[in-house]
């Protein structure tokens, strides 16, 4: 069964470092989707593609959040300079059209020290 | 702004049993109500989902009630199973056809064998 990838699972890094995430979404799915959820609540949405279009991003703190799909497929999602707030769960999404039926990688751990 | 909660933090049943998850949201103006899954160390797993001109759906195993009137959405599990232990969430559509879900607290059904 194909699966969303994420890389790397885990990472920890000191506050003012820039950090990456990847993603990786399930072939042939044009909406990817990207979600940070914090320790004991739901996934919250930071930013939303439609193949290498953003979609929403209203979410997305952008003075120092970015992310990017340039070839409408996989999708790295950065912070710069990472601050002790976004210590949290970084998942990715994708489905095949606008549906709540997405599947979710395994996310990536954040910790910002 | 829009709430979506769970009633218990945590449910415990026996293996076999069956098991009923609650939700209250507040925004009457949600098209679709869905659930979600999350097992520990993996991101969420789509379930099921209902839209507002429905008051029940089944799938395998599970069935999903809304009661608009009193804007109450459940999630029954027949013959709980081991694999069954996770977090449920459950999520508001976002209106206008963002198919955005907004995410609740979630509860831990844990199964007894």
């Amino acid at each position: 069964e194909a699966e969303v990838a994420q890389s790397p699972r885990y990472k920890i890094t000191e506050k003012s470092q820039a950090v990456a995430f990847w993603c990786d979404p399930i072939s042939g799915h044009a909406t990817l989707y990207w979600y940070r959820q914090i320790l004991g609540q739901g996934p919250e949405l930071l930013v939303q593609f439609q193949d290498e279009s953003v979609v929403d991003d209203s979410q997305l703190p952008k003075d120092r959040f970015s992310a990017e799909r340039l070839k409408g497929v996989d999708s790295t999602l950065k912070i710069q300079p990472a601050e002790l707030g976004d210590s949290a769960m970084y998942l990715c999404a994708s489905s095949r059209g606008r549906s709540y039926e997405q599947y979710f990688g395994p996310g990536t751990r954040l910790t910002v020290t | 702004g829009e709430s979506v909660g769970l009633h218990l933090p945590t449910l415990s049943v026996q293996e076999g049993d069956n098991s009923i998850i609650n939700c209250a949201y507040s925004n009457s103006a949600s098209d679709y109500f869905i659930w979600y899954k999350q097992e520990s160390g993996k991101g969420p797993q789509f379930i099921i989902d209902i839209r507002s001109n429905m008051d029940k759906r089944q799938g395998q195993r599970v069935t999903v009630l809304l009661n608009k009137t009193v804007k109450h959405l459940s999630l029954q599990i027949a013959a709980t199973q081991p694999g069954d232990s996770a977090v449920y969430f459950c999520a508001t559509g976002g209106t206008g056809g963002s198919y955005i879900p907004t995410f609740g607290r979630g509860t831990s059904l844990i199964v007894h064998p």
